[in-house]
């Protein structure tokens, strides 16, 4: 039982570029998140999703896009990364079966330079 | 807006002492606050959940308190040891979406 992982675990990126961050978890969960954080901030989400096949935004959404194709994967875009995009980058799980009783699983991170 | 507010940004204290972190937020109107650890270079580990009807969590040497009216949490660790060397954040839980502090960097000295 791998729970949340994460695909890469470091990358370097140019202005411009694009590229797809992975992550997939094994524990049937219905909820998927993305979540950045920056240095003397909390985490910040991007985007979630409550199911396969729905995707909504959070805080701060913008320069991302997002897919949810299969229920174990949730796939995080950046179309054109800028520099304002260096950060590292968390996906997280959960099964919201009552609200309160709700704890989300964190993949390790991926550590995004964009020069 | 709910905002999330962890001081002191970084704890430094010997091996064996009880410490407290702190935790407080603007809106009382949350289903639950969580208490989560962060080590260098891995993910987020959940430590504690609160509801938002209850006063206080505990687990093993870890007692966190909940106090909605003020929009204050604590975090307690009894007998600190270098292993509880890591970052704790705390998160409150509004509709779908959690609301993160920006946490504490602990150390813990031998």
């Amino acid at each position: 039982n791998a729970g949340v992982t994460q695909t890469p675990k470091f990358r370097v990126l140019k202005t411009g570029q694009s590229m797809t961050l992975l992550c997939a978890q094994d524990m049937n969960h219905e909820y998927m998140y993305w979540y950045r954080q920056d240095p003397g901030m909390g985490l910040r989400l991007i985007h979630y999703s409550v199911g396969e096949g729905t995707t909504a935004k959070g805080e701060v959404p913008d320069g991302y896009n997002v897919s949810r194709l299969k229920k174990q994967n949730f796939l995080l875009g950046l179309e054109s990364a800028a520099p304002s995009q260096t950060s590292v980058y968390f996906c997280a799980s959960s099964n919201l079966g009552q609200a309160n009783q709700e704890t989300q699983y964190f993949g390790p991170g991926t550590r995004l330079l964009v020069l | 807006k709910q905002e999330v507010t962890q001081i002191p940004a970084a704890l430094s204290v010997p091996e064996g002492e009880n410490l407290v972190l702190n935790c407080s937020f603007t809106d009382s109107a949350i289903y639950n606050l969580q208490w989560f650890r962060q080590d260098p270079g891995k993910g987020l580990t959940s430590l504690l959940l609160i509801q938002s009807s209850q006063r206080e969590q505990t687990s093993g040497r870890l007692n966190a308190s909940l106090d909605k009216s003020s929009g204050r949490s604590t975090l307690y660790i009894a007998a600190s040891q270098p292993g509880d060397s890591a970052t704790y954040l705390c998160a409150v839980r509004s509709n779908y979406q959690l609301i993160w502090g920006a946490g504490t960097k602990l150390i813990i000295k031998p």
